[in-house]
């Protein structure tokens, strides 16, 4: 089975400030990894995605990842934080033809 | 670029009623899934559908819950008697099947709440 764990379920940043959202996954078969957003009684928007391809993944809104296998890890950053970014954020794994099984999620607060 | 849509977007509902929640996901795929959002809470997996059958549920998607694909085009969840601890969002997905399974498109949700 798979798992995910988010750590931090709340991150302050100010407006420019560099963001890190923490991933850790685990999985016992080669994993597919996502990040999604999250905003106010909406839905849920893909930033991006590691399908095993590159390690490093860029997403939209200027959002990246690296996908770490020996640190199980895929931690979501952002150079510079903006107001627009606050909003929640899932990590989700699944392998292929499989559920997906997200993370808690870790609520963005960007202070101006 | 096709997306999965959902309807309705809001319903509201009195305990011990039964509602059904839509989704049209995208035309050519073949993999069905319902997740649920409680408030506050992470997406949970519910159900998924393959084949005209559900090929695995969670321990959430008990005798109350039932799947269909009446049609072509459509992939409904069905609450037969609802319960306050039923609210939530309710998000359906699909996925194309062969070597990209693991992308599923999330819907925008149905936001359901039980009063």
């Amino acid at each position: 089975a798979q798992s995910v764990t988010q750590l931090g379920s709340h991150v302050s940043v100010s407006e420019g400030a560099l963001v890190l959202l923490r991933c850790n996954y685990s999985s016992s078969v080669p994993p597919y990894l996502f990040w999604y957003v999250q905003y106010p009684n909406q839905g849920l928007q893909l930033l991006l995605k590691y399908t095993s391809a590159a390690t490093l993944v860029k997403g939209i809104n200027g959002f990246e990842a690296e996908f770490k296998k020996s640190e199980t890890s895929f931690h979501l950053t952002k150079p510079s934080a903006h107001m627009s970014d606050a909003a929640e954020y899932f990590c989700a794994v699944t392998t292929l033809f499989n559920k997906f099984y997200f993370g808690s999620g870790t609520k963005l607060n960007v202070k101006p | 670029e096709p997306e999965v849509t959902q309807t309705p977007s809001h319903q509201v509902t009195q305990m011990g009623q039964e509602v059904i929640l839509r989704c049209v996901p995208i035309s050519n795929h073949l993999y069905f899934y319902w997740y649920r959002q409680i408030l506050g809470q992470k997406v949970e997996f519910l159900v998924s559908f393959y084949n005209n059958e559900i090929s695995e549920k969670s321990e959430i998607f008990d005798d109350q819950f039932s799947v269909e694909r009446p049609d072509g085009s459509n992939f409904t969840l069905k609450i037969r008697s609802t319960k306050l601890e039923d609210s939530a969002m309710y998000f359906c997905a699909s996925s194309g099947g062969g070597q990209k399974n693991y992308e599923q498109y999330f819907g925008p949700g149905t936001r359901l709440t039980v009063t």
